[in-house]
């Protein structure tokens, strides 16, 4: 079974940019998370999406949205970039239905790097 | 609120040496679910294990083992034998507050061995 992708690996962009990156999750997952991963703040938790709803968000700006598609595959945006956005965007899947185990399998990241 | 408190920011041993990463959680949901995760260098998050709090037998798998204890809130990771190919950086995760799927980590603990 693949695991989960994550496009692109590697993107650098410009203040004020918006950027879009992209999940697919393990095939039969419904729950999509995403994650921005820092050196000073560590690993916090961007949003949850599970059947094309946002089930759960974390505290962040409203720069930072996403969706989700009919076939769980998800996107975050993030507009008006800062620097302090740099960072590693890691997406996890999972089944997150009622019989969820709560695994969470996660992609290798997005690092996104803004000047 | 709950919290995911990582106390050794890094630990260096010899290798072959068993090494215990430690754990402490707080949460006041009687129904939860511990984690471990791996970080290797190249930056994917890899799932290590998933407890219940209903579940205190302590597992071991090869040279991993886990001691889950509810009266003190731990759940510590040992590694036996250590290997060069442990090096990485464990974060100790958890999850309550059931019907979403977001993960609350600590912040982590670096492993390094020394060949």
């Amino acid at each position: 079974k693949a695991g989960v992708t994550q496009t692109p690996r590697y993107l650098i962009k410009t203040r004020g940019q918006q950027v879009t990156l992209s999940c697919s999750p393990i095939s039969g997952h419904r729950s999509v998370s995403w994650y921005q991963q820092t050196p000073g703040q560590g690993l916090q938790f961007l949003f949850e999406y599970f059947s094309e709803t946002q089930r759960n968000k974390g505290n962040f700006p409203g720069r930072f949205s996403g969706r989700q598609f009919s076939n769980s595959r998800s996107e975050m945006n993030v507009s008006t970039l800062e620097l302090g956005d740099s960072a590693l965007y890691l997406c996890a899947s999972s089944g997150g239905g009622a019989e969820s185990s709560y695994e969470q399998y996660f992609g290798p990241g997005t690092r996104l790097t803004v000047t | 609120a709950q919290k995911v408190t990582q106390a050794q920011t890094e630990i260096s041993v010899v290798e072959k040496e068993d090494v215990t990463l430690d754990c402490v959680y707080e949460t006041r949901d009687t129904t939860y679910y511990l984690f471990w995760y791996k970080q290797p260098p190249s930056g994917e998050l890899v799932f290590l294990i998933r407890r219940n709090s209903f579940d205190e037998q302590n597992e071991i798998s090869g040279r991993y083992s886990w001691n889950f204890q509810k009266s003190t809130s731990s759940f510590n990771f040992t590694i036996t034998a250590s290997q060069v190919v442990d090096s990485a950086v464990y974060f100790c995760a958890l999850i309550s507050n059931f019907g979403n799927e977001k993960l609350t980590f600590g912040t982590g603990t670096r492993l390094t061995i020394i060949p």
